[in-house]
């Protein structure tokens, strides 16, 4: 069945520091969505992605879609403490199918 | 404003017991979703509906049944709770096309002893 691998598991960043959650898909996608989980709370959609190779920002957020729509990346540019929480990918191929997510800590 | 909301919030029930959380939005969406969240396995899916009388296994459906009688409500029903079905509990909904968005209630953390 459909399967989404989502690396690293954990990052811990420095304040300022840059960090990149990797999304892998055994199938290709029709898209792709990323949410956003803080700590003690419920995932919140950030952003979707529909074609190949499409690249979309969110203020210091990046959002790739692979050209073969089975990977996709985040990349936060200066991270902040705001920043933390897990990261979710998912990926819709018959139907949603989440990664395992990326937690984020940021040191201070 | 519209929502999705979810209760109890916190359950702790006794291994066998039949258990039933419940999900309700008001954003007359026709897609809802439930899953469970535990470390290491993201958000797996349990049971999902594309609308009224609409109901469908997801990955994880083994020991839980839903009914959808009305737009607004999703039940889950955990028939015989079990300690490996201790987990969070989120149901979602999302609009029309199945592969839009997805809106999360506030979840439900539930304990079998």
């Amino acid at each position: 069945g459909q399967q989404v691998m989502q690396i690293p598991q954990y990052q811990h960043v420095q304040e300022g520091e840059d960090f990149t959650t990797y999304c892998n898909s055994s199938t290709t996608l029709s898209n792709i969505q990323w949410y956003k989980q803080r700590p003690g709370g419920h995932p919140v959609f950030l952003i979707q992605l529909v074609k190949s190779g499409e690249v979309k920002k969110q203020k210091r957020l990046t959002f790739q879609f692979g050209e073969a729509k089975k990977n996709s990346s985040l990349h936060i540019t200066a991270t902040q403490t705001t920043d933390v929480g897990t990261y979710f990918c998912a990926g819709y191929g018959n139907k949603l199918v989440f990664g395992a997510g990326t937690i984020l800590r940021v040191k201070s | 404003d519209a929502e999705i909301t979810q209760s109890p919030r916190h359950k702790i029930t006794e291994t066998g017991r039949q258990v039933t959380l419940a999900c309700h939005q008001t954003w007359n969406h026709n897609n809802m979703f439930w899953y469970r969240q535990d470390l290491g396995h993201g958000l797996r899916l349990i049971h999902y509906s594309y609308g009224v009388q609409d109901t469908n296994k997801g990955e994880v459906s083994d020991g839980y049944s839903v009914s959808r009688s009305n737009t607004e409500d999703l039940p889950l029903t955990l028939e015989s709770a079990a300690s490996s079905q201790t987990s969070v509990y989120f149901c979602a909904s999302s609009t029309g096309h199945p592969r839009g968005e997805q809106f999360f209630g506030p979840g439900t953390r539930l304990t079998v002893l």
